[in-house]
């Protein structure tokens, strides 16, 4: 199955500031997809990256405050933009491979003061 | 909408028990995840399964289709298994499907 590396691990940032979040995948995929975990809370997808193309986005987010970027079939960032506490919350990248189910990369905890 | 809980939410053992995470799923599920996340935030996939019983190490799922149920097993636990578990369900047709996730089960194993 395909290694995903995710940087950073973790951030604590000031608020209005914005953080790009790196993930390197080790294979070819298709499509990439980010996720928010607040706390306490279950994953929820924020978009779908398709090389090429425009992320797709779920109800509730924007480009303009999650702009994704997806350069080649093994790299995409998500930028959180002009953030706020509540944007405070771990962020994963994810790919699926057919036959392999889902990899996830190893996260980033950030957090917004 | 597709939907997936689990139970229990919270879950304290004591070494060597047996333990049992269980997830139920609505209908448009064809395809069942189990994932493990430890503390500093990184999943990594446990099990994927459509039917049966998959088996690695100490861990077991099973997946009953008609009762849209699956379960996840630990035997002889240890204080490493402690992490949350959580069960996501998907469709099985094609690798680009999206994932509805469960709340997750916070597994703690004492020594």
């Amino acid at each position: 199955s395909a290694v995903i590396s995710q940087k950073p691990s973790r951030d604590i940032c000031q608020r209005g500031t914005s953080l790009t979040i790196q993930c390197q995948v080790d294979s070819q995929v298709t499509m990439m997809f980010w996720y928010r975990q607040q706390p306490g809370q279950s994953l929820t997808l924020i978009a779908t990256a398709n090389q090429g193309s425009e992320a797709t986005y779920e109800s509730g987010f924007v480009i303009d405050k999650f702009p994704i970027s997806r350069p080649n079939l093994t790299f995409s960032t998500l930028t959180v933009s002009n953030m706020s506490p509540e944007d405070s919350s771990i962020y994963l990248c994810s790919v699926s491979v057919t036959g392999y189910g889902y990899t996830f990369g190893s996260g980033t905890r950030l957090t917004v003061v | 909408k597709n939907e997936v809980e689990q139970s229990p939410q919270n879950l304290t053992a004591q070494e060597g028990e047996f333990i049992t995470i269980n997830c139920s799923y609505s209908v448009g599920i064809s395809a069942l995840h189990w994932l493990q996340q430890h503390p500093g935030g990184g999943i990594v996939s446990l099990f994927m399964l459509s039917s049966g019983k998959k088996k690695h190490g100490r861990l077991i799922a099973t997946i009953n289709i008609q009762e849209k149920h699956s379960s996840l097993h630990i035997t002889a636990s240890h204080p490493r298994d402690s992490a949350v578990y959580i069960c996501a369900g998907g469709n099985s047709g094609g690798s680009n499907y999206k994932l509805t996730f469960g709340k997750g089960t916070l597994l703690t194993v004492n020594p």
